[in-house]
């Protein structure tokens, strides 16, 4: 089944890095845009990055920009999130997600219908 | 920075319609779908590019998006349909901005 699997999620101290892995399964990866996407405890989603099918073109929330990278691997269905400089901040769950429609780009990013179960960075001294 | 505004909270009867608001300077000329979200879940889509329903969405849910307002409807609201619904808009200036999300009651 259609399917988004992150992982790499865990505790690390402020200033440090961790890099998460959102595995696919089930579809045609290399055609479809990957968001990542964030909750932090007790409050609402913030779009965090996206990146575009082929893996071109990338885009950042302000809060991120600067610090994370986001990057694919067609051959292995797979796209990261390497977070460095963390903070406090950016203690949350770690949602990937697919772009609805295939061969999206910059323009035309419509919303996200197949959503992974979400891994927990905690930053913490 | 861009900003979308939810109510926080609303409470509907089931049967009744339900409709939640998500307000953005020209929002209507950006990409607006939105989310369900229950209790330790990860969100649903529930409705996309302004107003497409995904497949497997009840057709009680709609949606329209216009001049600095868009809106979820929730036509005959039931039990299962309580959660909290986060509207998000995207468009190259903006990126993905994701409302303040409002939490539905069905009582």
């Amino acid at each position: 089944q259609v399917q988004l699997v992150e992982s790499g999620g865990g505790v690390v101290r402020p200033g440090r890095s961790l890099r998460l892995s959102c595995s696919a399964s089930g579809f045609t990866f290399n055609i479809y845009s990957i968001h990542w996407v964030r909750q932090a405890p007790g409050k609402g989603l913030e779009w965090v990055a996206v990146i575009s099918f082929a893996g071109s073109n990338q885009y950042y929330a302000d809060s991120v920009r600067g610090r994370f990278t986001i990057s694919r691997d067609n051959s292995k269905n797979t796209v990261y999130l390497q977070m460095n400089s963390l903070r406090d901040e950016d203690t949350a769950v770690y949602y990937c997600a697919r772009e609805v429609n295939p061969y999206s780009s910059s323009s035309d990013y419509f919303g996200m219908d197949v959503w992974g179960q979400g891994t927990t960075v905690t930053v913490s001294s | 920075s861009y900003e979308l505004t939810q109510p926080p909270s609303m409470s509907v009867s089931p049967g009744q319609t339900a409709s939640i608001t998500c307000s953005g300077h020209k929002l209507g000329d950006k990409s607006a779908s939105w989310y369900q979200q229950k209790p330790g879940q990860s969100p649903v889509l529930v409705m996309y590019q302004d107003n497409k329903r995904p497949s497997g969405i009840p057709e009680r849910f709609s949606a329209s998006n216009s001049g600095n307002t868009a809106t979820l409807t929730i036509s005959g609201t039931q039990p299962m349909d309580e959660a909290d619904y986060y509207c998000q808009a995207w468009d190259s200036s903006v990126a993905g901005v994701f409302g303040g999300g409002t939490k539905v009651t069905v009582l």
